[in-house]
């Protein structure tokens, strides 16, 4: 089945505690990014990468770091984590030149 | 700033009804429209894709693009209590760098049965 992945789904941590959020395609999509959505505001980019070791910021990067050493994944890393960072994130994958987003099922982080 | 516009509702209809959702966006050059469904606490979900002036139908689905004016709508005919959701509108805008899907915040409609 084709699919975005996320990893972990739910997450409670404390402020500074670095954390790492996977996500994995399995669809072979050049382009992959990540939102964060948060009530109001909508879904906001923060990073996003257009092939393998190709990544680049996107509206809100601040606090976040993102890697893509393999095509089919695109970790989300907070160094330090802040309470600003409690948010819904979701990770989404497309081919090249397609329009079509596909969205993973979400992470819901609550940083105290 | 390149910006997409939605009322965030909520939206209220009684069921059967038609549900009509709205959006702006600022750059005139864009060609491409999306309107994506979101249960809560869920991931969106593509429903719609309009690229040319006028409508476009999908089932219970309509979608409504008028460049001109810069405007883009969803209409849902004979509206279900499993259609209540937020509705996000996205649009395909031209940047330095590239393409970037810009979203709106989204409309909550619920239909009351």
């Amino acid at each position: 089945e084709a699919q975005v992945t996320q990893n972990p789904r739910y997450l409670i941590t404390v402020t500074g505690k670095k954390l790492t959020v996977t996500c994995s395609q399995n669809m072979n999509h050049e382009y992959m990014s990540w939102y964060r959505q948060d009530p109001g505001l909508g879904l906001r980019q923060i990073y996003y990468s257009m092939n393998v070791e190709v990544t680049d910021k996107g509206d809100v990067p601040e606090g976040y770091k993102v890697s893509r050493k393999e095509k089919r994944n695109f970790p989300l890393i907070l160094e330090s984590p802040s309470p600003n960072q409690t948010s819904l994130y979701f990770c989404a994958s497309k081919e090249g030149r397609e329009e079509t987003q596909y969205f993973g099922p979400g992470t819901r982080l609550l940083v105290l | 700033q390149k910006e997409v516009e939605q009322n965030s509702g909520p939206l209220s209809v009684p069921e059967g009804a038609i549900a009509s959702l709205n959006c702006t966006y600022s750059d005139r050059v864009s060609q491409s429209f999306f309107w994506y469904r979101q249960y809560s606490g869920k991931s969106p979900e593509l429903i719609m894709s309009i690229y040319s002036n006028g409508d476009k139908e999908d089932g219970r689905f309509t979608a409504q693009l008028n460049k001109a004016s810069q405007y883009v709508s969803l209409l849902i005919r004979d509206s279900q209590p499993s259609d209540s959701a937020t509705y996000l509108c996205a649009v395909n805008m031209f940047m330095e760098y590239g393409n970037k899907l810009v979203f709106g915040a989204g409309t909550i409609l619920r239909v009351k049965s």
